[in-house]
This record gives structure tokens, sequence and C-alpha cells, in this order.
């Protein structure tokens, strides 16, 4: 099954700052990746998300990139704000001929900004 | 508020009794999915509906474990002769059918004592 690796566990940027989070993944057949931010007490919420078919996708802020080839993909928020401060999960998705379609999920960065 | 909505948000039960959540997708979606999520790390995938019919399950969801989505509408989840380490936040998601992004609940947290 799929593996997602998620990079670093924990981050502190001071507010203004960029935040970068990688992940990797271990199969190929993987075509769409979200991310999704959790506050505490909260599901997550998706915040972004890119497909196989796209190496960069920008909204506002945030903006993802992908690396289909090194199965990696990444996160970066600019101009960071201490409303960003949560934990961030990255996810990957593979759909099977039978329409199965599963999240795996990485573990999780810690973001923190300091105002 | 048209998100997905799961019931109750806390549950704290003694071990060996049986534990019941709900969860309400967002009206159109088709899909449905649990998850579980322990402290410090990701959702962890246990099975998911495509309207009525469970589709896929986790070999995460043991025998005591059922899920339900009777008339394709809302979800159950059933913990039977719950154990301690079935203490974890159980998150529920929805999409619509061949669109990919799912949104979660609040989750309930559940605590075995």
């Amino acid at each position: 099954g799929e593996n997602v690796e998620q990079h670093p566990s924990t981050l502190s940027v001071q507010e203004g700052d960029s935040a970068v989070i990688k992940c990797t993944y271990s199969d190929s057949a993987s075509n769409y990746f979200p991310w999704y931010k959790q506050e505490l007490g909260k599901g997550p919420q998706l915040i972004i998300d890119i497909r196989s078919n796209v190496g960069e996708k920008k909204d506002q802020r945030i903006a993802v990139t992908l690396n289909k080839t090194a199965k990696h993909f990444s996160l970066h928020i600019t101009e960071t704000q201490p409303e960003d401060s949560a934990v961030y999960f990255c996810a990957a998705v593979t759909f099977s001929g039978a329409g199965s379609y599963q999240l795996t999920f990485g573990k999780g960065t810690k973001l923190s900004v300091i105002p | 508020d048209t998100g997905v909505s799961q019931n109750p948000r806390h549950k704290i039960t003694k071990r060996g009794q049986n534990v019941t959540f709900r969860c309400d997708p967002i009206s159109e979606h088709n899909r449905l999915y649990w998850y579980r999520q322990t402290l410090g790390q990701g959702p962890e995938f246990l099975t998911y509906f495509q309207n009525e019919a469970q589709l896929e399950k986790s070999r995460l969801l043991s025998d005591r474990f059922s899920a339900e989505r009777p008339k394709g509408s809302f979800s159950t989840l059933e913990i039977q002769r719950t154990e301690q380490g079935d203490s974890a936040m159980y998150l529920c998601a929805s999409s619509l059918y061949q669109n990919t992004e799912a949104f979660f609940g609040q989750g309930t947290r559940l605590t075995v004592v």
C-alpha cells in the first residue's frame, strides 16, 4: 500500500517568514495530493490540492509543488501569520479500477508562527 | 451549516461497553469515509461507502467495529466491547462521486476508561 513520509514534524517560523513542508510517497499510481490544516480539537480542513498532471498550484499565500519523478510534493506558505499556526497534513490518493479510493496521510507537521 | 456533522463530539465510556457514532455528510455527497486519528498521528483509513454500499474496509477495522450507511445518507460507526486502545478521534469525511475533494467533520473523541 501507499506510504507517505512528511518532514519536518515541527516547524517554528517568525511572522512574515516562509514555511515549507515536504512529503514523499511510495506508490507511483497515486495521482491526487491534498493538504489539510488541523486546528486543536477540530477536524482536518482541506486547504489546497494538486493533481498528477500539474506541477505547481498557487492560492494566495499557499502554493504546492509536485515532482512525480521523484515522488515528492511540498507545501509553501509565504508571509506567515499567527493564524497559520496549526498541524498540517499531506496526503496521497490512489484510485483503483474498481473505484476504490483511499487517502493515506503523513504524520503531520506542527507549525508555530511566532509574532 | 452545510458541512459534515458528527455526533457526539466527545464520548467517555467504560471498557467493555458498546458505543455508536453518527455522521451526516454533505447532502449531495455520495461517498462517505471513516478515519481514526490517534494523538500525534495522521488520520488512518477505516472504511468507505459509495451510497449505501460499503466498498472497502481497512485491516484496522476489527470484527468489533461495524459501519452502516442505510439509504445512502447518514452513517453510523459502532464499536462493541470497547478497549482502551480504541481511544482516539474518529473522523468522518464525504466527497462527491467522481470528485476527489474530501471534507472532514469535527470528529468524535472517544475515551475508554
